[in-house]
């Protein structure tokens, strides 16, 4: 079945690196995403990956995709404090034809200055 | 432009009250989803509607639940007899496509609905 499975907790030191690891079981899924949500706020998209991509660099952040173990990976370089937020993985289901989103339960990321 | 817009921001109703949440997507977004957070179930889908396509209501938890979309644009997602259950921030998304290719979702602020 569909399920995307996610770490609950993170805590980092401002300026290190933090790593969030996703993984998730629908071989047919066409892109995968990270959004963030802060306390009290709506998602915001992060970033994305379409799956024929190994990696994929914006500024800050690194995906990493390895779809032969269905694991994806967010890295945050630099973290700060405004970082701490909860971070959801999705993937669009590419069997279905609405690229409706099913999310992991989020991970926490608490950033210590 | 301005964002995906949600109303009311929070809503208190008692049990086995109906209420009504509203969403106005982006404009030129053609794409609507209604996803549901919950401290137990997390991010749900509840339904998609893309253009005049029949919308994809296979997550809608009961038959409680019911939504439409007019004239392309505003959408109504219509809880009946709220039970305590359906307590949750209900979130509304737009993109400019839907489809297997998936583009972009845009999420609303979210409406809190505390059913006492």
């Amino acid at each position: 079945g569909e399920d995307v499975e996610q770490s609950l907790f993170l805590s980092v030191r401002e300026g290190d690196s933090s790593v969030i690891n996703c993984t998730y079981t629908d071989s047919s899924s066409t892109y995968l995403y990270w959004y963030k949500q802060e306390p009290g706020a709506g998602l915001q998209l992060l970033t994305y990956i379409f799956s024929n991509m190994d990696m994929k660099q914006d500024q800050r952040l690194t995906v990493l995709l390895n779809k032969k173990d269905k694991h994806l990976s967010l890295r945050i370089a630099d973290t700060q404090t405004g970082d701490s937020a909860i971070y959801f993985c999705a993937e669009s289901m590419g069997s279905s034809n609405t690229g409706k989103l099913i999310f992991g339960q989020g991970t926490t990321l608490q950033v210590k200055p | 432009g301005a964002g995906v817009s949600q109303s009311p921001s929070n809503k208190v109703t008692e049990k086995g009250k109906d209420v009504e949440l509203r969403c106005d997507p982006i404009s030129g977004h053609t794409a609507l989803y209604w996803y549901r957070q919950s401290l137990g179930q997390g991010l749900e889908f509840l339904i998609y509607f893309q253009g005049n396509s029949a919308p994809d209501k296979s997550g809608l938890p009961s038959d409680r639940f019911s939504a439409e979309r007019t004239g392309g644009s505003v959408s109504t997602l219509t809880i009946q007899r709220t039970q305590q259950e359906d307590s949750a921030v209900y979130l509304c998304a737009s993109s400019l496509h839907g489809g297997p290719v998936s583009y972009e979702q845009y999420f609303g602020p979210g409406t809190r609905l505390t059913v006492t």
